[in-house]
């Protein structure tokens, strides 16, 4: 099985700031990473796929990177709708899901 | 617009098994794409259960792989879980979602989830 580690489990921030969440697998996961942002009550939403790949309707201050066994989810400019929880998942080898970063404010 | 909805007992008793339903809307599941549930327990993250294609290829988690059968009804365009030997432990949001391909892929649409809990 592979593992997936978040990085920090809360981070508490202003509108405006850069905000950067960390994401390591226990090996390599090639690019195949996604990115969901979920609000209290609801299901997750997808933000990035193939670690830097924006989805569809999702707004540009969010971007992705990294390869193998380490990745981050950027957002530029934080937003008052982007206090959430956020989880990292793999599917390079069945699938698996970080234990999510809640981003509160600050 | 492609739609998905939950259903289901919201209580089950240990020992038992739970059946969950995910009807899909928008899209025939016939044309294609994987088809998956996932859960999460109150307060906790998500965990990936399983997923099956409109062939009935299915592919599960190992760790419920002995309790876990996910099943496709094409005819009437949705898909089900079943989870047997039900514990505390699976008390949980169930989510049924769609992968945005026919492999392993990200989940693009989700259900709204249905709170299934465990008790007697």
């Amino acid at each position: 099985d592979i593992q997936m580690t978040q990085s920090p489990s809360t981070l508490s921030a202003s509108v405006g700031d850069r905000v950067t969440i960390t994401c390591r697998a226990s090996q390599s996961v090639s690019n195949w990473l996604a990115w969901y942002q979920q609000k209290p009550g609801k299901a997750p939403k997808l933000l990035i796929y193939k670690a830097s790949s924006l989805e569809s309707g999702v707004p540009s201050r969010f971007s992705g990177s990294g390869s193998g066994t380490e990745f981050t989810l950027t957002i530029s400019s934080l937003q008052p709708d982007d206090f959430a929880t956020y989880y990292c998942q793999q599917y390079n080898s069945y699938s698996s899901f970080g234990q999510g970063t809640k981003v509160e404010i600050k | 617009q492609v739609q998905l909805q939950e259903s289901g007992p919201g209580l089950v008793k240990p020992s038992e098994t739970l059946s969950l339903t995910c009807a899909v809307s928008g899209y025939s599941i016939s044309s294609g794409y994987y088809w998956g549930w996932i859960r999460q327990p109150p307060g906790k993250g998500l965990e990936w259960i399983g997923n099956i294609y409109h062939s009935g290829s299915t592919y599960y988690n190992p760790s419920l792989k002995s309790r876990v059968t996910i099943s496709v009804d094409t005819s009437k365009n949705q898909f089900s879980l079943r989870l047997s030997s039900v514990t505390a432990a699976d008390t949980a949001v169930y989510y049924c979602a769609r992968l945005m391909g026919s492999g392993w892929y990200p989940l693009d649409y989700w259900g709204q989830g249905t709170l299934v809990t465990v008790s007697s």
